[in-house]
């Protein structure tokens, strides 16, 4: 059974970068079948999707973040990261890791709380 | 913003049905398959239907999907107390080059 575990900082501080690794395991993430993304519920909002990664690096990021925004994968170590830079209280959210396969998101990761100050 | 707009919310007594609709242009839904998600706070998204009106394995028949042009529906029957979540559709978007989500709708049961 894929697992999705999503690790990083809980708290960062407004201008620094938020960064968060998510771990796969029960499958390789160097297929050409997934990609590889994220997703972020701030306090009271809905769903935004950030972005995604292929295991080849090419990514599709938000237009509204990718200013902020780089994704990277490490095949070897089954994991993909995110960081957001700039920070504000805006991105405090609860970011998950999540699979894409075609138009659907069918494995997700149980998310990551990331508090900004404000 | 969200380019899909779905109701915020909709209600029905147990064992009633309820529909929630995802409303979009030929860019996203008109053009690509829609899943639906049910968000239950405090855990992780969960995939309800895919390609439109396909469930994943361990998904009840209670839950259905369609698409018709630029929306889709998902509808819910027997309708438990177990199924108060918040529900979002999603699908990829040609235009943005992005996947978006709807706004969601929370769903109560009375």
């Amino acid at each position: 059974q894929l697992q999705l575990q999503e690790s990083g900082p809980g708290l960062v501080k407004p201008s620094e970068t938020l960064s968060l690794t998510c771990t796969v395991s029960g499958g390789s993430i160097y297929t050409s079948s997934y990609y590889w993304g994220w997703v972020r519920q701030a306090p009271g909002r809905g769903l935004e999707w950030i972005g995604n990664i292929y295991y080849d690096g090419s990514t599709d990021y938000s237009r509204s973040l990718e200013s902020r925004l780089t994704m990277s994968v490490d095949t070897s170590k089954n994991q993909f990261s995110l960081t957001l830079s700039s920070v504000t209280a805006e991105d405090t959210a609860v970011y998950y890791c999540a699979r894409r396969r075609g138009g659907r998101l069918d494995y997700w990761g149980q998310g990551a709380l990331v508090t900004v100050p404000s | 913003q969200s380019v899909l707009t779905q109701p915020p919310s909709v209600s029905a007594a147990p064992g009633q049905k309820v529909t929630i609709s995802c409303s979009g242009s030929s860019s996203n839904i008109g053009s690509d398959y829609v899943s639906w998600y049910q968000h239950l706070p405090g855990t992780a998204p969960k995939l309800l239907i895919y390609e439109n009106n396909k469930r994943p394995s361990g998904i009840p028949d209670r839950f259905s999907g369609s698409k018709s042009g630029t929306s889709a529906t998902l509808g819910i029957t027997g309708l438990q107390t177990g199924d108060e979540a918040d529900y979002y559709c999603g699908t990829w978007d040609s235009s943005l080059s992005a996947y978006v989500f709807g706004t969601g709708t929370k769903v109560t049961v009375l």
